[in-house]
């Protein structure tokens, strides 16, 4: 099993609202990432947690929090949201922090 | 800080030729390794190949192999027999040995015509 699956798909929501999305991995994976991408551009990193840790944040705005409840799962907590913040949310996993990492379909974020 | 470069925003190729997409880099490390990924416009990112800059063999998969030029920080990908299913944005991306993060190029929009 070389997946990685993202939940929802898609996502719509309000500047007010509170929402999460959710990523799962069942290689064994103890790394595990979030980025952003916006159209036609790279994936640019949010995240990273190593063994259920975070290792890094990219300076991110508050208003994403991040959260590896155990090493198959990570989900992204999002609150007041603000229209750019619309993109394609893409989770990644790898063996390690420095392997190759797989990626998630994606989740597709609108911020209304 | 590493950088990654991908000149090409746009190629094209018909079905059945060979295209070369290129990618260069810029790093004082001696371990790193560098990925290329495609992105369908179904939007997941699929590895497509990987090489270890220590490794002086250039790595192939299939249709798809590369051509590493460590002195010159060059590394290419060559898709032959292209297919209809090639048609995707490919990102060249540099991880270091110890690295923390990848660093991602631009991407190379890549057309195959039928």
């Amino acid at each position: 099993d070389t997946e990685v699956t993202q939940t929802p798909k898609h996502l719509v929501m309000g500047m007010t609202n509170k929402k999460s999305l959710k990523c799962e991995q069942h290689m064994g994976h103890r790394a595990m990432y979030w980025y952003k991408q916006k159209a036609k551009k790279p994936p640019e990193l949010m995240f990273v947690y190593s063994y259920e840790k975070l290792s890094i944040n990219e300076s991110v705005p508050s208003r994403f929090s991040p959260e590896c409840p155990n090493s198959s799962l990570l989900n992204l907590h999002l609150h007041a949201l603000q229209p750019e913040d619309s993109a394609l949310y893409l989770c990644a996993s790898s063996l390690r922090q420095s392997d190759t990492q797989y990626f998630g379909p994606g989740t597709r974020l609108t911020v209304l | 800080a590493q950088t990654v470069t991908q000149s090409q925003p746009e190629m094209s190729v018909q079905e059945a030729e060979t295209v070369t997409l290129s990618c260069t880099y810029d790093t004082s490390e001696n371990n790193y390794y560098l990925f290329w990924y495609k992105q369908p416009p179904s939007r997941q990112m699929i590895l497509v190949i990987r090489q270890e800059a220590y490794k002086q063999q250039n790595a192939t998969e299939n249709r798809f192999s590369v051509n590493f030029q460590k002195a010159a920080k060059s590394f290419s990908l060559k898709i032959s027999d292209s297919q209809l299913g090639d048609t995707a944005m490919y990102f060249c991306a540099f991880g270091s040995g110890g690295y923390q993060k990848v660093t991602f190029g631009t991407g190379t929009k890549l057309q195959v015509i039928p």
